[in-house]
């Protein structure tokens, strides 16, 4: 099966521009989980959607959405950029996230970069 | 929710010696705890998993060991390389909350 793929892989908007970043999950996969990563941060968990609804929300403001379509493909959006939304921004997938043990895999980010 | 702390933060050693990462949990649904190796500028990968009806488990060089009653998870390394730098996460979970740790930074000195 092929992986978790994030387009694009690179990004470089200015402050107050809008971003939109695509997660393709592993065939089959109907959870997809957002982390921001800084330099010498851990993984900041932003939300997960199963079936096209958001199930969990980390502690982010609105300007940083998301949403999931029929064929569990995710997109995160981030509106109003700040320097501070300089980042990588990591999606990952697993079955249901509902079921026990479920490992989650992780796509190979996409590194944002605000001036 | 659930709360995963990860100790320590940095960890530097020298090569051909064990390396141990620990981590507590707060959620006594948690029944799953992977962990997860990310070198620079990589994704986070998979290096092993152990599920609360284990014990311990062991895959060559790594292994994690996993106390319930203590709520604690911990992953030993032994005889490192250099290659085993990098950034270790550890996660907890139960039937729907995947939480991780704020990772360790691994050092392996030649």
């Amino acid at each position: 099966k092929a992986g978790v793929t994030q387009t694009p892989r690179y990004l470089i908007k200015t402050r107050g521009q809008q971003v939109t970043l695509s997660c393709s999950p592993i065939s089959g996969h109907r959870s997809v989980s957002w982390y921001q990563q800084t330099p010498g941060q851990g993984l900041q968990f932003l939300f997960e959607y199963f079936s096209e609804t958001q199930r969990n929300k980390g502690n982010f403001p609105g300007r940083f959405s998301g949403r999931q379509f029929s064929n569990s493909r995710s997109e995160m959006n981030v509106s109003t950029l700040e320097l501070g939304d300089s980042a990588l921004y990591l999606c990952a997938s697993r079955p249901t996230g509902t079921g026990l043990g479920e490992t989650q895999y992780f796509g190979p980010g996409t590194r944002l970069l605000v001036l | 929710g659930e709360n995963v702390e990860q100790h320590p933060s940095t960890l530097s050693v020298q090569e051909g010696d064990s390396a141990v990462i620990k981590c507590t949990y707060s959620d006594s649904a948690s029944n799953y705890f992977p962990w997860y190796k990310q070198e620079l500028g990589k994704r986070p990968q998979l290096i092993i998993d152990i599920r609360s009806n284990v014990g311990e488990k062991k895959d060559q060089r790594i292994a994690v060991t996993l106390n319930k009653t203590a709520k604690h998870f911990s992953l030993h390394i032994t005889e490192t390389q250099p290659e085993d730098s990098a950034v270790y996460f550890c996660a907890a979970s139960s039937a729907r909350q995947l939480t991780f740790g704020s990772g360790t930074q691994l050092t392996v000195l030649p």
